[in-house]
């Protein structure tokens, strides 16, 4: 069965470095999507990611934040100066098509020093 | 704001027990509702979904229906096994938006 796949499992960086974390989601999916979990706390929702632009994106995706697909099979969000209270778990999403169920990575946890 | 209450954990049940898990929402418009179930080292799973007020939806065993009059969306399962050990979360995706709204998870312990 296809599924969307995560790498690195694990991340520990020190505060200020930038960090990619990296997504394959599934191959004829067309919506992909961050969320994070910071131990403890929600999941939430940070960016949608359709026709190779941000659809959606919520205020925790400041300007530190990007993401982009840069070969038609992986997705990746990239934090550019990583902060203490960046450390979570961060999880990639991707669906067929507008209104399908979302399938989901098993994650990355980020530690930040 | 579209929100997602979930009852606190740990939940630990015995094996063959009635299980549970209360999820209640704020939403405007009609949401859709989803239960996912994160496995230890897993992503998150999609276990059972209701797109309108009371649709039944269930999988595996555990049903959820979607009562508009009280905002709810429990769970329910009439016999956990020691397999069912996982974390469970709540969500809903707000109409016409793509992106899920997750409580905060309530993890279930069950023993043989």
């Amino acid at each position: 069965e296809p599924e969307v796949t995560q790498t690195p499992s694990h991340q520990v960086t020190q505060m200020g470095q930038e960090v990619i974390l990296r997504c394959v989601p599934i191959s004829n999916h067309l919506y992909f999507y961050w969320y994070r979990q910071i131990l403890g706390q929600k999941v939430e929702f940070l960016v949608s990611f359709y026709n190779n632009e941000i659809s959606e994106k919520s205020e925790i995706f400041d300007d530190q934040f990007s993401v982009e697909r840069p070969d038609g099979s992986n997705f990746t969000l990239k934090i550019r100066s990583t902060k203490l209270e960046d450390s979570a778990m961060y999880f990639c999403a991707s669906i067929s098509g507008a209104g399908e169920t979302q399938y989901f990575g098993p994650g990355t946890r980020l530690l930040v020093l | 704001g579209n929100s997602v209450t979930q009852m606190e954990g740990p939940v630990t049940l015995s094996e063959e027990a009635f299980l549970t898990i209360n999820c209640t929402y704020t939403a405007t418009g009609y949401p859709s509702l989803f239960w996912y179930v994160q496995y230890p080292g897993e992503g998150l799973q999609l276990l059972l979904k209701a797109t309108k007020a009371d649709d039944k939806g269930s999988n595996k065993g555990f049903e959820a229906t979607y009562r508009k009059e009280t905002t709810s969306f429990h769970l329910e399962k009439g016999s956990v096994q020691v397999s069912d050990s996982a974390v469970y979360f709540c969500a809903l995706r707000p109409t016409g938006f793509q992106k899920l709204v997750f409580g905060t998870g309530t993890r279930l312990l069950v023993s043989p």
